[in-house]
């Protein structure tokens, strides 16, 4: 079972440069989110789609767009990177609409921005 | 405000004893979710327990349980007969069904199981 699969795993950007992190998840899942996580702070919400063809931001938007581009696929942009934006990114699903619905993650992708 | 709080950044306990990890949380919400995640340093995120505001008894999982007291707004990981391979960062996490389903994340403790 694949469950939810990110790319790439690592990534090194220069300042300014873009970059798209992919997402795609293989468990029928109506919802996806993108957090972000840095020492200290847990994981913060970026974006997330609650079903196909919506999407809304969450507590750290700035910086970043998504496109939900099937039920399965997610994506994360990064249009112009910045050294802030130095962080671990798990992309997560779930079946979404109830309390009783674990998110389930990706590995993560870890960024640099130099 | 809605807000998850884990006050221990780092913990330490022996091997085969038993560990209790603090969340509370703030909701105003009568219906919502509280999970547990493990991340051990590899880096994923592992799902470990689930407690619902409606259930009435404790989750259990194995050697997890959840200690769920409702009206403190707690609820606490157990983890029994501690492993070293228990050894990794927890995370508790509610879930609120009201308004934009979004999962809020505490800010973790890291558990560390001495031999």
């Amino acid at each position: 079972n694949a469950g939810v699969t990110q790319t790439p795993k690592f990534q090194v950007l220069k300042t300014g440069q873009s970059m798209t992190l992919q997402c795609a998840q293989d468990m029928n899942h109506n919802s996806m989110y993108w957090y972000r996580q840095d020492p200290g702070m847990g994981l913060r919400l970026i974006y997330y789609s609650a079903s196909e063809g919506t999407t809304d931001k969450g507590e750290v938007p700035n910086g970043y767009n998504v496109s939900r581009l099937n039920k399965r696929e997610f994506s994360l942009r990064l249009e112009s990177a910045a050294p802030s934006q130095t962080s671990v990114y798990f992309c997560a699903s779930t079946a979404g609409g109830t309390y009783n619905s674990p998110l389930h993650f990706g590995n993560g992708t870890r960024l640099t921005v130099t | 405000a809605q807000k998850i709080t884990q006050t221990q950044p780092g913990m330490f306990v022996q091997e085969k004893e038993a560990v209790t990890l603090d969340c509370t949380y703030d909701t105003s919400d009568q219906s919502y979710g509280l999970f547990w995640y493990k991340q051990p340093s590899s880096g994923e995120m592992i799902f470990l327990i689930y407690q619902g505001s409606y259930d009435e008894q404790n989750a259990t999982e194995g050697r997890y349980s959840l200690n769920f007291q409702k009206a403190r707004k707690s609820a606490n990981l157990v983890i029994s007969a501690s492993q070293l391979g228990d050894s990794a960062m927890y995370f508790c996490a509610m879930f609120l069904p009201s308004g934009t389903y979004k999962y809020i994340f505490g800010t973790g403790t890291r558990l560390k199981v001495l031999a």
